[in-house]
């Protein structure tokens, strides 16, 4: 059966400097890769995805993440967290199992401080 | 364009009774989700329609839960016999198709007292 861990449930970062939250994922199969975004008040947002080809993907806010096949992790990072950026992310992954289903991770809860 | 729309936004009930929750889709989006979030808590998948199928209905977690999707569009959740442990948010979203992004609505925050 597909799982998602994230390790982390919350992250404290200063702003301005660097952010990586981890993600663990278990699927037999070449796996469809997410990470959503929750801000406060706000709906999930997908950051990027990872379907196929390189590994090393860019999303939006300048997230980027690293698809490890032998690790079977997708971690997201950025260079440089802003405050805006303290939310909740989710890492998530799709498969097919006779229809389309996706599993979320539990979540890591960032936050930014001054 | 519009989003995802859910409706109620928030609904509170009295355990025993059934509650209906609405999800509308972007329009021209072929799958449908229906996902929980429990306080704290990440995720739940609880069914997916691919037109108006639902080829997977693996997540909903007892027989008081049923959902349907009509003329490819609107989906409703239905919930009979409410339970305190139902509270929470249900949330829906769409896509074009599988597995592409998913497009997220605001959610229905549910209380059963």
């Amino acid at each position: 059966a597909q799982s998602v861990t994230q390790p982390d449930i919350h992250i404290t970062v200063s702003e301005g400097a660097s952010l990586e939250l981890r993600c663990n994922y278990s699927y037999g199969a070449t796996p469809y890769l997410f990470w959503y975004v929750q801000s406060p008040g706000q709906g999930l947002q997908l950051l990027l995805k990872y379907f196929s080809g390189d590994t090393l993907v860019q999303g939006i806010k300048g997230f980027e993440a690293e698809f490890k096949r032998s690790q079977s992790s997708f971690n997201l990072r950025k260079p440089s967290v802003h405050w805006s950026d303290a939310a909740e992310y989710f890492c998530a992954v799709g498969a097919r199992t006779g229809g389309f289903k996706t599993i979320f991770g539990a979540g890591t809860r960032l936050f930014v401080k001054a | 364009g519009a989003g995802v729309s859910q409706s109620p936004s928030n609904k509170v009930t009295e355990k025993g009774k059934d509650v209906e929750l609405r999800c509308d889709p972007i329009s021209g989006h072929t799958a449908l989700y229906w996902y929980r979030q429990s306080l704290g808590q990440g995720l739940e998948f609880l069914i997916y329609f691919q037109g108006n199928s639902a080829p997977d209905k693996s997540g909903l977690p007892s027989d008081r839960f049923s959902a349907e999707r009509t003329g490819g569009s609107v989906s409703t959740l239905t919930i009979q016999r409410t339970q305190q442990e139902d509270s929470a948010v249900y949330l829906c979203a769409s896509s074009l198709e599988t597995p592409y992004e998913q497009y997220f609505g605001p959610g229905t925050r549910l209380t059963v007292t």
